[in-house]
């Protein structure tokens, strides 16, 4: 597609449910990035996805996080018995290559945990 | 290992001029600015690679100090479409970034 693609754009949970969030990215690109946006605050790196090397999970908050990204395309975020600081936005990007390319941000999913 | 961003918010005249300071205590490989509106995704600006180079379009430019680990964004003349929260982001050998406090910049008529 012409852009990065996240669904669903508005989630509501019960606290302790389990939820999943989905990203598709641009064709052709190999990175695929999610972060983490609370309310009024900056951008706090979650997971990356390159090719078909391992990802880097340093940032995942706690275990009740996950993704994976299948055929090295579209990308699932799971957050196992949310918690009510869960509550974010969660933005996926993506990128075509490491050098001379900045990465492009889904829409995001406002997720509010009740 | 986040950067710093300074000044956390800048308020302007149509016209005026507006520097945002991003700065790291990592050797980096690149820095990144985005804009981002309320409600909406940030938007990439720019990226500038090691190398202490100086990019632009438009009115916005950005420098890069690769001996402090500091960049500068660069708005002249700025414009109400100015207006909303920039962040830098810095980029260390993995192909991450990690981005700073964010600066928000507010431009009225």
């Amino acid at each position: 597609g012409a852009g990065v693609s996240q669904s669903p754009s508005n989630k509501v949970t019960e606290k302790g449910k389990d939820v999943e969030l989905r990203c598709d990215p641009i064709s052709g690109h190999t990175a695929l990035y999610w972060y983490r946006q609370s309310l009024g605050q900056g951008l706090e790196f979650l997971i990356y996805f390159q090719g078909n090397s391992a990802p880097d999970k340093s940032g995942l908050p706690s275990d009740r996080f996950s993704a994976e990204r299948t055929g090295g395309s579209v990308s699932t975020l799971t957050i196992q018995r949310t918690q009510q600081e869960d509550s974010a936005v969660y933005l996926c990007a993506s990128r075509r290559d490491r050098r001379n390319y900045g990465y492009t941000f889904g829409s995001g999913t406002r997720l509010t945990v009740v | 290992q986040q950067p710093v961003q300074s000044p956390q918010a800048v308020i302007l005249r149509e016209g005026e001029d507006a520097v945002i300071n991003c700065s790291s205590s990592k050797a980096l490989y690149s820095v990144h600015w985005y804009r981002q509106k309320h409600g909406e995704a940030p938007v990439f600006l720019m990226i500038l690679l090691k190398g202490g180079e100086q990019k632009g379009h438009d009115k916005i430019s950005a420098s890069f100090n690769e001996k402090k680990q500091q960049s500068s964004l660069y708005l002249t003349a700025s414009q109400l479409s100015y207006s909303g929260t920039y962040f830098c982001g810095t980029e260390q050998a993995t192909d991450k970034l990690i981005f700073g406090t964010g600066t928000r910049l507010q431009v009225f008529p």
